[in-house]
């Protein structure tokens, strides 16, 4: 069975450095989202993305957030520069057209530690 | 936007035993509403959803029931066994925002045996 992949499983980081997120979506699905987790909370929506777009974001999703599709398979989400607010588990997600087909899969998810 | 309130926060039951967990939704417009079951540093695994025309869905032990009218649905899982233990959570999608999963505050399952 496919499924969304993500690297690394674990980012240290030190607060104002930036960091990439990586995301490997099911290959044919045309939805892609982030989602974020802080520990022992619930899992919150940053970003929708379609087309090569942005379709839709949070108010967590401010000016130091950046996603992108550089290519076929990828897609990535940047955070300029990192706070330690931004600790926390980041899952990557995809779907095909909502329209027929709200599921999404989950990826594993990446470990941020921000120090 | 959606706002998605769940509840218990934590619920420790018997081996064998049921267990309920509810959920409220605020967007009359959504349209689809999945649960999840979260393992200790694991991702969040689909385990059953539940479409806005449809009242009651059945997958072995476990069943979703959704209420549009009161705007609430949730999870029942029967004859319960420990490694049902794990958060569950609740989301609500569709309507005004397309696709975005807007989830629950969790509820820690415990089961003993």
């Amino acid at each position: 069975e496919p499924e969304v992949t993500q690297t690394p499983s674990h980012q240290v980081t030190q607060m104002g450095q930036e960091v990439i997120l990586r995301c490997v979506p099911i290959s044919n699905h045309l939805y892609f989202y982030w989602y974020r987790q802080i520990l022992g909370q619930k899992v919150e929506f940053l970003v929708s993305f379609y087309n090569n777009e942005i379709s839709e974001k949070s108010e967590i999703f401010d000016d130091q957030f950046s996603v992108e599709r550089p290519d076929g398979s990828n897609f990535t989400l940047k955070i300029r520069s990192t706070k330690l607010e931004d600790s926390a588990m980041y899952f990557c997600a995809s779907s095909e057209d909502p329209a027929l087909n709200y599921e999404q899969y989950f990826g594993p998810g990446t470990r941020l530690t921000v120090t | 936007g959606e706002n998605v309130e769940q509840h218990p926060s934590t619920l420790s039951v018997q081996e064998g035993d049921s267990a309920v967990i509810k959920c409220t939704y605020s967007d009359s417009a959504s349209n689809y509403f999945p649960w999840y079951k979260q393992e200790l540093g694991k991702r969040p695994q689909l385990i059953i959803d539940i479409r806005s025309n449809v009242g009651e869905k059945k997958d072995q032990r476990i069943a979703v029931t959704l209420n549009k009218t009161a705007k609430h649905f949730s999870l029942h899982i029967t004859e319960t066994q420990p490694e049902d233990s794990a958060v569950y959570f609740c989301a609500a999608a569709g309507g005004t925002s397309y696709g975005k999963l807007t989830f629950g505050q969790g509820t820690i399952l415990t089961v003993h045996p």
